[in-house]
């Protein structure tokens, strides 16, 4: 049973450029979050979908963020015109039931490490 | 802001010691949970205590929660050099859908 995916795990890219993290959920989860990291930090929530849906896009800045969860196929988060201030790890995590009270827990990918230079 | 605080921020403990974090949250929860992190990777869950609970054990693990302090513990019994990680708590508030995560504990483990 495979874990959560999560592709590339270091990505290096330009500023201007786009970035694109792709999570690919525990078989079975249709609930996808995810978070940012900063060196020495916590996890800070930007996102949370179901398929096809946002449904808590709360942490997640309006402008160049932007993440979709399809019908088939992974979870991106697509970051457009990266900054230096973008560089974190990148962690998505899934879970199987419905989210209101959250108790089934979080099962974590390895994390993407943007990079931006 | 929603986040708890953990205190302390780095601990360093002989292997065979008892370690124990604590975590400080602001608002009513749902649950609270416990995850810990090996540097580089991904949070694993380790625990997971309900705002009606006081106490839970799970192994070498205890977590009490006090919810009139908005307060948890979390406590290693025994502790390893493998128990070497970051640990991690994590508030769902009341109608939340979501985890909010404390800030860590980094905790060490001496042979």
């Amino acid at each position: 049973n495979a874990g959560v995916m999560q592709n590339p795990r270091h990505l290096v890219r330009r500023r201007g450029q786009e970035a694109r993290l792709r999570c690919s959920p525990v078989k079975g989860h249709s609930h996808v979050y995810w978070y940012r990291q900063l060196p020495e930090e916590g996890l800070k929530f930007m996102v949370y979908l179901q398929k096809e849906n946002i449904i808590d896009e709360s942490g997640m800045p309006k402008e160049r963020f932007s993440a979709e969860f399809p019908k088939e196929g992974p979870s991106i988060l697509r970051i457009q015109q990266v900054v230096r201030g973008d560089s974190a790890a990148y962690f998505c995590a899934s879970s199987q039931q419905a989210s209101r009270g959250m108790s089934s827990p979080l099962h974590f990918g390895n994390g993407t490490r943007l990079t931006v230079t | 802001s929603q986040q708890g605080e953990e205190d302390p921020q780095a601990l360093s403990i002989q292997e065979g010691e008892n370690a124990t974090m604590n975590c400080s949250y602001k608002t009513s929860i749902n649950n609270l949970q416990w995850y810990r992190q090996n540097s580089g990777r991904g949070l694993v869950h380790l625990i997971l205590i309900r705002s009606n609970e006081r106490e839970k054990h799970s192994g070498r693990l205890r977590v009490t929660l006090d919810t009139s302090k908005k307060s948890s513990s979390l406590l290693i019994t025994a502790s390893r050099a493998a128990d070497t990680a970051s640990y991690f708590c994590a508030t769902v508030s009341t109608g939340a859908n979501n985890l909010f995560f404390g800030t860590g504990t980094r905790l060490t483990v001496i042979p």
